[in-house]
């Protein structure tokens, strides 16, 4: 199973602040997924992020305020822009594991709390 | 309509006891997978059995059973003799399409607390 590292765990952040989320994997893949989990809440994919392509936004998220970067086949950042109270959620990084079951795999998730 | 519906929004139980956590799905794709999590307080997601549409047999990983009624559309966990840590939230998901790529579903959650 693929071990996937984000950064940081968790953060304290001012209102208007951006803040970017590192997420490592340690092997190579050719998706990765973001997702974002409002407090009390259940996970809502926010984009798929494709090395060497635009990531792919949900509805109700855009670009300008969820950029995403994948330079490579193991690491893709999202950063979250402007922020807002409401942007307080855990937001974690997953990929497929690559099994025929599709199972995904998470890292540890990030933690924002924007005051 | 919800693609996951889970009812329960918190459970007790004792501990070494067995608990079921309720899900339910809906989707018109013959092909699909179902999945339950689990969410410790720390934050991650940590994958603990999957069903396939196709499959005959319900489930089974260690302490953890999933009972399979396709009929009914139901996809419930079993957590055989509960431990203190299986305090958590657990999430039932699903993956419509016989393609790992397709995009996940999440229920909102049942919160597990097993009472020593």
């Amino acid at each position: 199973s693929a071990v996937i590292s984000q950064k940081p765990s968790r953060d304290i952040c001012q209102r208007g602040t951006s803040l970017t989320i590192q997420c490592q994997v340690d092997s190579q893949v050719t998706m990765m997924f973001w997702y974002r989990q409002q407090p009390g809440q259940s996970l809502t994919l926010i984009a798929t992020a494709n090395q060497g392509s635009e990531a792919t936004y949900e509805s109700g998220f855009v670009i300008d305020k969820f950029p995403i970067s994948r330079p490579n086949l193991t690491f893709s950042t999202l950063t979250v822009s402007n922020m807002s109270p409401e942007d307080s959620s855990i937001y974690l990084c997953s990929v497929d594991s690559g099994e025929n079951t599709g199972e995904l795999f998470f890292g540890e998730g990030s933690r924002l709390t924007v005051l | 309509a919800q693609k996951i519906t889970q009812t329960q929004p918190g459970m007790f139980v004792q501990e070494k006891e067995a608990v079921t956590l309720d899900c339910t799905y809906d989707t018109s794709d013959p092909s699909y997978g179902l999945f339950w999590y689990k969410q410790p307080s720390s934050g991650e997601m940590i994958f603990l059995i999957y069903q396939g549409s196709y499959d005959q047999q319900n489930a089974t990983e260690g302490r953890y059973s999933l009972n399979f009624q396709k009929a009914r559309k139901s996809a419930n966990l079993v957590i055989s003799a509960s431990q203190l840590g299986d305090s958590a939230m657990y999430f039932c998901a699903m993956r419509e399409g016989p393609n790992t790529g397709n995009q996940f579903y999440f229920g909102t959650g049942t919160s597990l607390t097993v009472i020593p």
